[in-house]
């Protein structure tokens, strides 16, 4: 089954609020992606970290990686109608390469 | 231009009638996986690839099976279709050694009547 929990399923901001999306896992992950999906597609790469501790920004976006490295995050400021979809985070588990992912969480932007 | 295809879009059938999406990339990715994404349970692994003739399960393989004859192409195989695999697939491919980014095909929607 899934070991990696993502919260919240879903969220409803008014446009330029802040958003978070968090991710959790019961093991320790090597290294952690996020992925986007806008309504009617298919998932597209974000970002990866690596490191504990690691921070990193995309414009009004941005991703933290856990110190013991079994939590993430993607916060968003200021929301904007471009960034409705569903955000997903994925990490190998169990020691694997095998990235499982995360349900995601819909994020709904209200203009 | 890089890319993973998947062939059909879309496609309604009827129970018991095999079916095989296909799926290819051109970047030469030892990874290759499936994946259907169901409402509410976000993207949920069938089976994955780490290279020709290598295939393992994944979570939810009961229904399906695949083959990796070359590098570049992963069928789905559906050998005897119910309603319940009605879903979004999506096949997805990445290198093994890194980076470990993923790059999904644009999806089949399959219905199942």
């Amino acid at each position: 089954g899934q070991q990696v929990m993502q919260i919240p399923q879903y969220q409803h901001v008014q446009e330029g609020e802040d958003f978070t999306t968090y991710c959790n896992s019961s093991t320790t992950l090597s290294n952690i992606q996020w992925y986007k999906q806008r309504p009617g597609g298919h998932p597209v790469f974000l970002i990866q970290l690596v490191k504990s501790g690691e921070v990193k920004k995309q414009k009004r976006l941005t991703f933290q990686f856990g110190e013991a490295k079994k939590n993430s995050s993607l916060h968003i400021t200021a929301t904007q109608t471009t960034d409705v979809g569903t955000y997903f985070c994925a990490g190998p588990t169990g020691g694997s390469y095998i990235p499982t992912f995360g349900r995601g969480t819909s994020l709904i932007v209200h203009p | 231009e890089a890319q993973v295809t998947q062939n059909p879009r879309y496609l309604i059938t009827v129970t018991g009638k095999k079916l095989t999406v296909t799926c290819s990339q051109n970047m030469n990715h030892e990874y290759m996986s499936w994946y259907r994404q169901d409402p509410g349970l976000g993207l949920r692994q069938i089976y994955y690839s780490m290279n020709v003739e290598v295939t393992d399960k994944g979570d939810v393989p009961e229904g399906y099976k695949v083959s990796r004859k070359e590098k570049r192409n992963f069928p789905l195989i559906l050998e005897s279709p119910s309603p319940n695999q009605t879903s979004l697939y999506f096949c997805a491919s990445s290198f093994l050694a890194g980076p470990y980014e993923q790059y999904f095909g644009p999806g089949t929607r399959l219905t199942v009547t």
